[in-house]
C-alpha cells in the first residue's frame, strides 16, 4: 500500500514552453502532497505543499507563478512549470502525505529544458 | 535552525561486511529522525523513523539506527551488506516531532556493495 506514482518519469521540453507532471497517491487519499527539487548530487529541497482544495504554499524563494501548482482532488496534484528555462531542469519528486503523518514519495520525473 | 548533515558522500563495502552511514543532526527541538532509501529511477522508501520512543530504531532489511542525543547523531548501521542494498541513502530530520510536513533532507550517501 501507500503508492505514489509521477508521470511523467522524464520529460525533455524546449526553453520557453511549460511542462506538466503529475503526482497520484493510487492507493489513498491524500489532502496533502508535497513538491521537492533535487539537484544532481545535492539534498531535495521541499518547494511547496500543495492542499486539496485551496492555493499551494510555497517556500522561500520559489516562484509560485512559474511552479503552478493545483490540487484538484485527494489522489491527484500536479506542477507546471511555465515557460521553462535550462535552469529550471532538474529532478522533481512528489510525496503525499498518509497515516501517522508518514510521506510516500514518487519516484520522480526528470525535466531537462533544451 | 534545524540542519542534518551525512558525513560520507560515498561509501563502499563488500558484500557479507558491515555497513555504517553516519549522519548528525542539528535541532533546537526535540526531533523526528528518519531514514529513507532511494534505488535509481525509483521513489524514496522509508526504511526507519525515530519518534522519540526507544533509541535503538529497528527498520526494514536488516537495517537499524541509534539515535544518540549526546552526540547529536543518527547513524545507520547493518551487520551484513548485501547487492542489493546497493543505492542512495538519505538521512532526514522532522524538527516537529509527529509533524513531518517540514522535512530537512542531507545530502545523501551512496552506497556501493562489492561481490
Amino acid at each position: 500500500g501507500a503508492v505514489v506514482s509521477q508521470h511523467p518519469s522524464w520529460v525533455i521540453c524546449k526553453s520557453g514552453t511549460s511542462v506538466k507532471i503529475e503526482c497520484r497517491s493510487l492507493d489513498f487519499q491524500a489532502t496533502t502532497m508535497f513538491w521537492y527539487r533535487q539537484f544532481p548530487k545535492q539534498s531535495l529541497m521541499l518547494m511547496a505543499t500543495s492542499n486539496e482544495g485551496s492555493k499551494a504554499t510555497y517556500e522561500q524563494g520559489v516562484e509560485k507563478d512559474k511552479f503552478l501548482i493545483n490540487h484538484a482532488s485527494l489522489t491527484l496534484s500536479t506542477l507546471t512549470v511555465t515557460s521553462a528555462h535550462p535552469e529550471d531542469s532538474s529532478f522533481y519528486i512528489c510525496s503525499a502525505r498518509g497515516s501517522a503523518y508518514e510521506q510516500y514519495f514518487g519516484p520522480g520525473t526528470r525535466l531537462t529544458v533544451t | 535552525a534545524q540542519s542534518v548533515t551525512q558525513l560520507d558522500s560515498h561509501v563502499s563495502v563488500s558484500e557479507g561486511t558491515p555497513v555504517l552511514l553516519r549522519c548528525n543532526y542539528s535541532s533546537s527541538y526535540s526531533p523526528s529522525l528518519f531514514w529513507y532509501v532511494q534505488h535509481p529511477n525509483k521513489g524514496l522508501q522509508l526504511l526507519l523513523k525515530y519518534t522519540s520512543a526507544a533509541t535503538l530504531v529497528k527498520g526494514i532489511n536488516g537495517f537499524e539506527a541509534e539515535f544518540k542525543k549526546s552526540e547529536t547523531s543518527f547513524h545507520l548501521t547493518k551487520p551484513s551488506a548485501h547487492m542489493s542494498d546497493a543505492a542512495e541513502y538519505f538521512c532526514v530530520v522532522s524538527p516537529i516531532s509527529y509533524n513531518t510536513d517540514k522535512l530537512i533532507f542531507g545530502t545523501g550517501t551512496r552506497l556501493q556493495v562489492f561481490p
